[in-house]
């Protein structure tokens, strides 16, 4: 395993199309978050797997937004009706142990134009 | 309201010249505060976790510190190779709403 992937690195779409994005993260993590980084800016929580189960979200996160990862391995975010406020950098990560130690992938760029 | 402020928001060093980057957060209880380095174009990499005040972590020339309001990362002789940006999260409650990361310091070492 060298880490997590996410697929694919870089998109462009146009505003109102649907967009999915996809992540592998370590095999034997359990734990699997995905996250949203605007320039200049921190990453921001968007949701989080234990397995298979989603066991949180964003309070600020869009019904626009889902997410998938069945039988707990790989996961899915798609994003509907994009708009230009959802630019962003899309990351994910997976953990095993303590909260926080997480190991990121590169992440997706999404532009909606 | 939950909030951590990194500063400074950039900072330029010569190498060899050490300094400290702050994270500075108010928060309803902290869990514990993490610093994580960002090369351009990737996720960040994990670094440190510190849970409670007097907690001192070291990795090659970093060393990070946790005070009651704010945590220092030092950066000791730095290389070229230490520019990134530093991010720290505080975590402040058991769920991830309250995860919460700063908006990071650009460090730029120069040979």
């Amino acid at each position: 395993d060298t880490g997590v992937s996410q697929d694919p690195r870089h998109k462009i779409t146009k505003r109102g199309q649907n967009v999915t994005f996809r992540c592998d993260p370590i095999s034997e993590h359990n734990r699997l978050y995905w996250y949203r980084q605007t320039l200049g800016q921190g990453p921001e929580f968007l949701t989080y797997f234990q397995n298979e189960a989603q066991l949180e979200k964003s309070r600020l996160l869009s019904d626009r937004f889902s997410a998938e990862r069945p039988k707990g391995s790989f996961s899915t975010l798609e994003i509907q009706r994009t708009e230009q406020g959802d630019s962003a950098m899309y990351l994910c990560a997976s953990s095993q142990g303590p909260v926080g130690a997480y190991t990121f992938g590169s992440g997706t760029r999404l532009t909606v134009v | 309201e939950d909030q951590v402020t990194q500063s400074p928001e950039a900072l330029r060093l010569q190498e060899g010249e050490s300094s400290s980057l702050n994270c500075s957060y108010t928060v309803s209880g902290l869990r514990g505060l993490f610093w994580y380095r960002q090369d351009p174009g990737k996720g960040p990499e994990f670094l440190f976790t510190l849970y409670s005040a007097g907690e001192e972590k070291e990795k090659e020339r970093l060393k990070a510190t946790l005070t009651k309001k704010e945590s220092f990362l030092h950066i000791t002789a730095p290389k070229p190779e230490d520019s990134a940006t530093y991010l720290c999260a505080v975590q402040a409650g058991d769920n991830f709403n309250k995860f919460y990361f700063g908006s990071g310091t650009k460090l730029n070492v120069k040979p």
